[in-house]
């Protein structure tokens, strides 16, 4: 079974960059066609991907965010990680990292999100 | 991006009742539909996929339906573990990955 963990510090100043870390455990990152994803939930709002990355280091990024946002991967420790530049209160959020399948439907295959991290609160503040 | 809209934003039910929640995309996403659950302080979890097939281990009074640009999500009969918000997001743009708002289903 695979599990995800994500790190990093709870408390960013504005105008800093947040960085966390996504540790996954239970299976390699490098195995399996699997994007890894950076995902944030506001209070009381639904969840916003934030981007995503293939092993190969290719990566997707939100289109509102793609400006501030770096994801990378280091597949010898298991794990990838976000970078989001000049934070501001608005990108106070609990922030998952998610693996992204690719999961064969009765006529399709579609992209989802099958196994989260716990989450970690992130709050922009001085 | 493509818009996922969900109504209603909140529902209360009692134990047994049948639960139908609406799932609206501001485009045409085929079923590159999928409905996740979310309980308090936890992560969402994969529920339904592709409209309408059941991730491993839901249960069957959990269905999805719908094509195009609408979606239901039916509780055929809510069981106490069931409350909780629940969420759609399409895959129809793998570029730009969208979730709908949200609906909260409480216990009446």
């Amino acid at each position: 079974q695979v599990q995800l963990q994500e790190s990093g510090p709870g408390l960013v100043k504005p105008s800093q960059t947040l960085s966390l870390t996504c540790t996954v455990s239970g299976g390699s990152i490098s195995s399996g066609s699997y994007h890894w994803s950076w995902i944030r939930q506001a209070a009381g709002k639904g969840p916003e991907w934030i981007g995503r990355i293939y092993t190969t280091g290719s990566t997707n990024y939100n289109p509102s965010l793609k400006s501030r946002v770096t994801i990378s991967v280091d597949t010898s420790k298991n794990q990838f990680s976000l970078n989001l530049t000049s934070v501001t209160a608005a990108d106070t959020a609990v922030y998952y990292c998610a693996r992204n399948a690719r999961i064969m439907g009765p006529t399709i295959v579609v992209s989802a999100f099958d196994f989260w991290g716990q989450g970690t609160t992130v709050t922009v503040s001085s | 991006d493509i818009q996922m809209t969900q109504s209603p934003s909140s529902l209360s039910a009692s134990v047994g009742d049948r639960v139908t929640i609406t799932c609206r995309a501001s485009q045409s996403i085929g079923n590159y539909l999928n409905w996740y659950q979310q309980k308090p302080g936890k992560a969402p979890k994969l529920l339904i996929y592709a409209a309408s097939s059941f991730q491993s281990g839901v249960p069957s009074r959990f269905s999805g339906s719908g094509s195009g640009t609408d979606f239901t999500l039916t509780i055929s009969s809510l069981q106490p573990e069931d409350f909780a918000t629940y969420y759609c997001q399409q895959s129809y743009n793998t570029l730009a990955l969208t979730f709908g708002g949200g609906t909260k289903v409480e216990i009446q």
